[in-house]
């Protein structure tokens, strides 16, 4: 167990549709990272918050947002779903702007 | 951007015998890290390198950064059944970009009793 965790487990949706994914850090990390995983890409890095900011941004489509709360807890915002969105999203957290990156569970999108 | 080559893309091997696996980019990278996947589970962190000729053991486990910067080595000596999973190596850029890590495509192990 990392001490990460993301909510929902398994995510089911229809195509257009919106949801929100949610992570919460290891207790004391303040970064939090998103990667999409899926068979063709592998795994991509999307977008990093350190503190509440945004510090670095990946391959993150324009419908897909993030943000970091002040209890450092972290939402991934994915709109106008399409079929090709359907992948593993995992959250990973580190104490400072660290490479040593420690995941979740991630949350298994699939878009109907 | 940045890619990894990660090789090779899977290995069958037999309980006992030692595995090596490498990672190399055409970019230089400022740290490399080796991770473990399980079906159904995120990545765990297995060793991180930070030096340019580094070499570090966690266990069975040796991984080594490169002295060029573009590669890196994992080893795992006497594997056991329960070293089965997916090894991803990742460079990181370093600076402000730390985090920003590119992933290779991973090396499926298999080990038979």
């Amino acid at each position: 167990d990392s001490g990460v965790t993301q909510t929902p487990k398994h995510l089911i949706t229809a195509t257009g549709q919106r949801v929100t994914l949610r992570c919460s850090p290891r207790s004391g990390d303040l970064s939090v990272y998103w990667y999409q995983q899926s068979l063709d890409q592998g795994l991509q890095f999307l977008i990093q918050y350190y503190n509440g900011e945004e510090r670095a941004k990946g391959n993150i489509l324009e419908r897909f947002s993030a943000q970091q709360f002040p209890d450092l807890h972290s939402e991934l915002n994915l709109s106008s779903l399409e079929l090709g969105d359907s992948a593993l999203y995992f959250c990973a957290s580190s104490v400072g702007y660290g490479a040593e990156q420690y995941f979740g569970p991630g949350t298994r999108l699939t878009v109907t | 951007g940045q890619q990894l080559n990660q090789s090779p893309q899977s290995m069958f091997i037999q309980e006992g015998e030692d595995v090596s696996m490498n990672c190399t980019s055409s970019s230089i990278f400022n740290t490399w890290l080796w991770y473990k996947q399980e079906p159904g589970e995120g990545p765990v962190l297995l060793i991180a390198l930070y030096k340019a000729g580094e070499l570090t053991s966690n266990g069975r486990l040796t991984a080594q950064f490169g002295i060029t910067r573009k590669d890196s080595f994992l080893n795992i000596s006497a594997s056991i059944p329960s070293d089965v999973g997916i090894y991803f190596c990742a460079g990181g850029p370093g600076g402000t970009s730390y985090g920003k890590l590119t992933f290779g495509q991973g090396t499926i192990l298999t080990v038979h009793p």
